[in-house]
């Protein structure tokens, strides 16, 4: 099993749709987590950083973070085909020198 | 937001060369970068860890000596891939921490390396 699941998709989603990505964990020990995008060929961009339970909102997307059940999402609103990329979220324990672990990355494409 | 440069962003080279990239933190100081490998279609691959003046720390099954990393100053890091070949071909992103801030990463644009 590893430590990150994420589904990989593709995901195809309609323009103005909202999106749901997600991760499950089984490391109890991390303390951060980052969602990045990645366009193709492109180095990941970071989209969102938390580091506690509960939700984080900027702009179209919210990141959302459930400890208790090892479980984090992204969550994006309005859609846009400027959207489609591959989403990595990302988790880190603070004394491991901020090492990440990704998940597998989950494609998402929008559709006009 | 901070920007991380890597140079070149693509090289093709013959069997047995070596090749080096650079990365770069243009407007912070990273005392830690981080070295990822990446396949098509695959998440990220950490190679190594990258400390300011000290040697890097590999990550198990990645050889020490075939990808020599240096991290002489806060703003650069490089990677250098020696004796490549073909198989070493991939995406190669390096990131890097900004101590000052939050403890993020910043991903570099990445370099697409081929050998011939």
């Amino acid at each position: 099993q590893k430590e990150v699941e994420q589904d990989p998709g593709p995901l195809s989603v309609p323009e103005g749709a909202i999106v749901s990505l997600n991760c499950t964990y089984s490391n109890s020990a991390f303390q951060y987590f980052m969602w990045y995008r990645q366009y193709s060929r492109k180095g990941p961009e970071l989209l969102m950083y938390t580091y506690s339970s509960g939700n984080k909102e900027d702009g179209r997307f919210t990141a959302q973070v459930d400890k208790s059940s090892k479980y984090i999402s992204l969550f994006i609103r309005d859609s846009q085909p400027s959207d489609s990329a591959t989403y990595l979220c990302a988790m880190s324990i603070r004394n491991a020198g901020n090492m990440l672990t990704f998940g597998g990355g989950t494609r998402l494409m929008v559709k006009p | 937001g901070a920007v991380v440069s890597q140079h070149p962003s693509w090289v093709i080279c013959k069997s047995g060369t070596s090749v080096k990239i650079e990365c770069r933190s243009l407007d912070f100081q990273a005392t830690t970068m981080f070295w990822y490998r990446q396949f098509p279609k695959q998440s990220l691959m950490l190679m190594a860890t990258s400390n300011e003046g000290s040697k890097a720390t590999y990550e198990q099954g990645v050889e020490k000596d075939k990808f020599l990393i240096n991290h002489a100053s806060l703003t650069l890091s490089t990677l250098t891939v020696t004796s490549a070949h073909p198989e070493d071909s991939s995406f190669y992103i390096c990131s890097a921490r900004d101590g000052a801030g939050g403890g993020e990463q910043f991903f570099g644009p990445g370099t697409r390396l081929t050998v011939l």
